[in-house]
């Protein structure tokens, strides 16, 4: 059984860089087909996808946040990564990791992604001085 | 970016009876490789979100038989046949048919 868990600190000063990691255990990161994702929900709101990377190391942003987000892998230790900078109130927040059901396609050189199959148990990161 | 809107807001439930949930998309999610890549997810309180049903109507692993899902296009439906105290909590569509992948607000179940 695939799992997810996240890890990295709960409070973050306004204006810093929020850093998370998702380690997975139960399968490869590496494997073919499958994508991995962060998603966030404020406090008593709804869900935002923040973005995804293929295994491959391509990385794909919601445009609303793409000027401070960066996803990467890390294939030896099996786990990916989300840094969020310029950090605000706003972006206090239970951040999930998932992973994504979809292909690549060879044509256009694109993820297309399908679904999240499985999620981490999320972790609160609070944006606070 | 394509906006899910789903309706009610609130849905409270006589235990044993049925639910069920609409959402709506501002675009058709058809894709062009014909598939409509619309999905459901449950939030029970405290809980991640886990994702029901997939591209439509598939169910996933382990998710009971009394969820359904139906449409097409830009209209979808969850339909719950009996609910279970176990069901209480928040439901979201998702798409991801179009960049970026959006959500629907939500829909609360919940137990008269």
């Amino acid at each position: 059984q695939l799992q997810l868990q996240e890890s990295g600190s709960g409070l973050v000063k306004p204006s810093q860089t929020l850093s998370l990691t998702c380690a997975v255990s139960g399968g490869s990161i590496s494997s073919g087909g499958y994508s991995w994702s962060w998603i966030r929900q404020p406090p008593g709101k709804g869900l935002e996808w923040i973005g995804y990377i293929y295994h491959s190391g391509s990385t794909y942003y919601n445009p609303s946040l793409k000027s401070r987000v960066t996803i990467s892998v890390d294939r030896s230790k099996n786990q990916f990564s989300l840094k969020l900078s310029s950090v605000t109130a706003a972006d206090t927040a239970v951040y999930y990791c998932a992973r994504v059901i979809g292909y690549y396609d060879i044509l256009t050189g694109y993820y297309q992604s399908g679904y999240f199959d499985y999620w981490g148990q999320g972790t609160l990161v609070t944006v606070s001085s | 970016d394509i906006v899910m809107t789903q309706t009610p807001l609130s849905s409270p439930v006589t235990l044993g009876q049925p639910a069920s949930i609409s959402c709506r998309s501002s675009q058709s999610l058809v894709h062009s490789d014909g598939n409509t890549y619309l999905s459901w997810l449950q939030q029970r309180p405290g809980q991640p979100p886990r994702l029901l049903i997939y591209k439509i109507s598939n169910r996933f692993s382990g998710v009971p038989d009394r969820f359904s899902g139906s449409g097409a296009g830009t209209d979808f439906t969850l339909k719950i046949s009996r609910v279970e105290a176990e069901d209480v909590g928040v439901y979201y569509c998702m798409q991801a048919t179009q960049f970026p992948i959006t959500f629907g607000g939500g829909t609360k179940v919940e137990i008269k």
